[in-house]
């Protein structure tokens, strides 16, 4: 049985760009997170998608966005990349009334 | 807000040493807690949780214990081996609709043979 598989595993982007990183959650799994780890800090909640809606967002700005879809994988997108947005983007699925959360391998985003 | 304080690392200890990695939080209402592990290379492990106060969570000879009179849930172990190296965080979540889950900074912690 699959984990929470992300992709790409890495990427490197130009300041300004746009990106976009997948996820698809556990099999079961119908409620996803996204997180945004730094190096050395402790990741910082970015939002929750649960039945195609986003259910809860932490302080990001509008810049990141997302989506889920039927199947329930997802999408984060981040419009006009900065330096600082380089981090590793973590995605998490779950049960929606569960704290069982399975974390991907996680996504590395360089912006240069 | 709502936020979780864990001991600064670098932590190193010999094989078969006691591990304790403390951990504090600050939430309103009654958060559940967890302790995640990420070992070299690979994505975020739920290695035990506790869900309401005096709980206490266990799993592969760790364990850590619901305080809410001291705010805390420190992680334990009797006997680290070579194999438990990684980065240790604490995190809560604030429960019913606050799904969010808020995080400590990471604790490393190195096992020499």
């Amino acid at each position: 049985d699959a984990g929470v598989t992300q992709s790409p595993t890495h990427l490197i982007k130009t300041r300004g760009q746009q990106v976009t990183l997948r996820c698809s959650p556990k099999s079961g799994h119908d409620t996803v997170s996204w997180y945004q780890q730094a190096l050395g800090q402790g990741p910082q909640f970015i939002f929750q998608y649960y039945e195609e809606e986003e259910r809860q967002r932490g302080n990001f700005p509008d810049r990141f966005s997302g989506h889920q879809f039927p199947n329930y994988s997802s999408e984060l997108n981040v419009n006009a990349l900065l330096l600082g947005d380089s981090a590793l983007y973590l995605c998490a699925s779950s049960l929606s009334d569960s704290y069982g959360y399975t974390f991907g391998s996680g996504t590395r985003l360089t912006v240069v | 807000g709502d936020s979780v304080t864990q001991m600064e690392g670098p932590v190193t200890l010999s094989e078969e040493a006691f591990l304790t990695i403390n951990c504090t939080y600050t939430a309103t209402g009654y958060p559940s807690l967890f302790w995640y592990v990420q070992y070299p290379g690979e994505g975020l492990q739920l290695l035990l949780k506790a869900t309401k106060a005096d709980d206490k969570g266990s799993n592969k000879g760790f364990e850590a214990t619901y305080r809410k009179e001291t705010t805390s849930f420190h992680l334990e172990k009797g006997s680290v081996q070579v194999s438990d190296s990684a980065v240790y965080f604490c995190a809560l979540s604030g429960g019913g609709n606050n799904r969010k889950l808020i995080w400590g900074l990471g604790t490393s912690l190195a096992v020499n043979p």
